[in-house]
């Protein structure tokens, strides 16, 4: 199956700086990204579609300012949570879109870990 | 709208088969039914997908009802490993449409 994997793993940040998670498709392009949100014994909300060259198409409620995201090429979409508080500790998940075929399939990251101190 | 609807939780003994059912009443004709599951800590692994024929590959069988308004996922030999929530989505399947995650099922291997 397609690889995805997430830089970093774990992050602790204090609050108030900004931190950049970093998402690769490692064996495949993808020319859209997804980036999501998993908070303790709930389920992964979707925060931003995150497509190559273009602006990311943001969820309703999540602040676009406060939440980053850049797709430079097709093989990286890059989060950056700025000014970032204790209540954006969470577990930060992005997928990448595999096509090609008759249908596409999400493949999804390990997942990083932020924790604001 | 959640469009679909699974048990919140179930147990399995080691080595059993493991029968996940999934519900999805309103399914469009152009949906296709998909499954994950999320161990502890990890993110979302893909299983299968399927349209309306029953599909199996190495990790799972997908059997979809003939009206396609329910789905069972079907692990042959449940191992400890196994253990994780599953979620069982529909979508369109091209597109770059969005997964919508429900609450999913927890499902415990017993040894």
């Amino acid at each position: 199956g397609a690889v995805v994997s997430q830089h970093p793993s774990r992050v602790i940040c204090k609050s108030g700086t900004s931190v950049k998670i970093e998402c690769r498709s490692l064996d495949f392009q993808a020319t859209t990204m997804f980036w999501y949100r998993q908070f303790p014994k709930q389920s992964l909300m979707l925060m931003a579609t995150s497509n190559e060259g273009s602006k990311a198409t943001y969820e309703q409620g999540v602040e676009k300012d406060k939440f980053l995201i850049n797709h430079a090429s097709l093989t990286l979409s890059t989060l950056t949570v700025t000014s970032a508080h204790p209540e954006d500790s969470s577990f930060y998940i992005c997928s990448a879109e595999a096509g090609g075929g008759a249908t596409d399939t999400q493949y999804f990251g390990p997942g990083t870990r932020l924790t604001v101190l | 709208d959640a469009k679909t609807t699974q048990p919140p939780s179930m147990d399995c003994a080691e080595g059993r088969a493991a029968n996940l059912p999934c519900n999805h009443s309103t399914i469009s004709g152009n949906e296709y039914v998909y499954w994950y599951r999320q161990i502890h800590s990890q993110g979302p692994q893909y299983i299968i997908h399927g349209l309306k024929n029953n599909e199996t590959n190495e990790m799972a069988s997908l059997i979809i009802t003939e009206d396609r308004k329910s789905s069972t996922l079907i692990l042959p030999h449940a191992t400890l490993r196994d253990t994780a929530v599953y979620y069982c989505i529909v979508r369109v399947a091209v597109g770059n449409e969005k997964l919508t995650f429900g609450t999913g099922t927890r499902l415990t291997i017993i040894p």
